[in-house]
């Protein structure tokens, strides 16, 4: 079982519409969790970290379920410019991560259409 | 703004040749980074580094070996280049724990013939 697994897409969605991304990991030690974006033929970039308390960033918002060690990203009204590549990213989730150590699923691929 | 270059951005080598890849970062990182990116598998970690001359295995290292001489470079060397190593490679930096971002560089497309 991979340690961060992602649905591969692609989703293909209208502009205006809300899209949501799931994302699991295996490992319940896990203490960060992130979502980055990637561009086509371009490097990731941290798009929002995610705490258990969920977060928003204007159309996005990133929610933790520790229990069913479930990360989610939610983008509403979506823009032409939202397509890109979603990464979910974990922390390793042990006890002294020396190095900073992430864990990157395959990520979901977005395609948002006129 | 933490800038990560990587020496090319593409890469045509030989079977065989020795392949350096140069990565360098400006933000006085203690943290990098050597991934790799194939279709269909994502992100894999070949080795990182947490301090000057430090170097810690990946995911997959063989085949591979790095470098880590100044805190702001790391290279990553392909010992004798195979075809099932033509892929992008990804370096990144970070400082700190896990809880601070990763910062990539624009890739390095290499093709193996």
């Amino acid at each position: 079982r991979k340690e961060v697994e992602q649905d591969p897409g692609p989703f293909n969605v209208p502009e205006g519409a809300t899209v949501a991304f799931n994302c699991t990991y295996s490992n319940s030690a896990s203490q960060s969790f992130f979502w980055y974006r990637q561009d086509c033929r371009k490097e990731p970039k941290l798009l929002m970290s995610v705490y258990s308390s969920g977060n928003e960033d204007g159309r996005f918002t990133a929610q933790l379920n520790r229990a069913s060690q479930y990360i989610s990203l939610l983008i509403r009204d979506s823009k032409l410019s939202d397509s890109a590549t979603y990464l979910c990213v974990v922390s390793p989730g042990i006890r002294y991560n020396q190095g900073g150590k992430l864990i990157f699923g395959q990520g979901t691929e977005l395609s948002v259409k006129p | 703004d933490v800038k990560v270059t990587q020496s090319s951005r593409y890469l045509v080598k030989r079977t065989g040749e020795k392949v350096f890849l140069e990565c360098v970062q400006d933000m006085d990182h203690e943290n990098m980074f050597w991934y790799r990116q194939d279709p269909g598998l994502g992100l894999r970690l070949i080795y990182f580094s947490y301090d000057v001359k430090m170097k810690e295995k990946g995911d997959i290292p063989e085949g591979y070996s790095v470098s880590r001489e100044k805190k702001e470079r790391f290279s990553l060397i392909l010992e004798s280049a195979s075809t099932n190593q033509t892929s992008m490679y990804l370096c990144a930096s970070s400082t700190g724990t896990t809880r601070e971002t990763q910062y990539f560089g624009p890739g390095t497309r290499l093709l193996v013939l």
